[in-house]
């Protein structure tokens, strides 16, 4: 078991570029979870998946914002028509059932 | 709706010193409590949770106890270490379906040798 690994670790795009992130959980963890940080701020929720169903979205997630987990195994985050509020660190975790979340290292976007 | 309380920081101790971090939260239900350590350049490492009232949680000489009746959560450690040094984060889950964490705005503490 080696975590919950993200990839890209960093990512600079220009604006109006899209980027797809991408995560691996744990592996036999059914829940998945993306969220993101901003500079001296906590994480917040962006979007939930029990299993390849996407349950529950933040109202932070724009329309610009799509997640996917096509086999409920690693999944996709994609942010199209990128904006320079959109640059934070994209987290996801992983967990078993309604047990504790064990988040990833992150990928840090930075938008120019 | 949830929302979590975090002492400011940042927060500068002498090696061995006594650390406390303020947490105090409102929710609805029944939520279980966390606190997260978060390394430089590093994701979210669980340090400590409790599920109930009156729980405490342990880990690596922290201890924090869920309090029900004053809504709190704080994170105590009797001597901290310069390799304590890092961001801590206090969070709850949420009580839906999909138990998402909602954080507080996490305290920095450094601490010198």
């Amino acid at each position: 078991d080696t975590g919950v690994s993200q990839d890209p670790r960093h990512k600079i795009t220009k604006r109006g570029q899209n980027v797809t992130f991408r995560c691996d959980p744990i592996s036999e963890h059914n829940r998945l979870y993306w969220y993101r940080q901003t500079l001296g701020q906590g994480p917040e929720f962006l979007t939930y998946f029990q299993n390849e169903a996407q349950l529950e979205k933040s109202r932070l997630l724009s329309d610009r914002f799509s997640a996917e987990r096509p086999k409920g195994s690693f999944s996709t985050l994609e942010i199209q028509r990128t904006e320079q509020g959109d640059s934070a660190m994209y987290l996801c975790a992983s967990s078993e059932h309604q047990e504790t979340q064990y988040f990833g290292p992150g990928t840090r976007l930075l938008v120019l | 709706g949830d929302s979590v309380t975090q002492m400011e920081g940042p927060v500068t101790l002498s090696e061995e010193a006594f650390l406390t971090i303020n947490c105090t939260y409102t929710a609805t239900g029944y939520p279980s409590l966390f606190w997260y350590v978060q390394y430089p350049g590093e994701g979210l490492q669980l340090l400590l949770k409790a599920t109930k009232a009156d729980d405490k949680g342990s880990n690596k000489g922290f201890e924090a106890t869920y309090r029900k009746e004053t809504t709190s959560f704080h994170l105590e450690k009797g001597s901290v270490q310069v390799s304590d040094s890092a961001v801590y984060f206090c969070a709850l889950s949420g009580s839906g379906s999909a138990r998402q964490l909602t954080f507080g705005s996490g305290t920095q503490l450094t601490v010198l040798p």
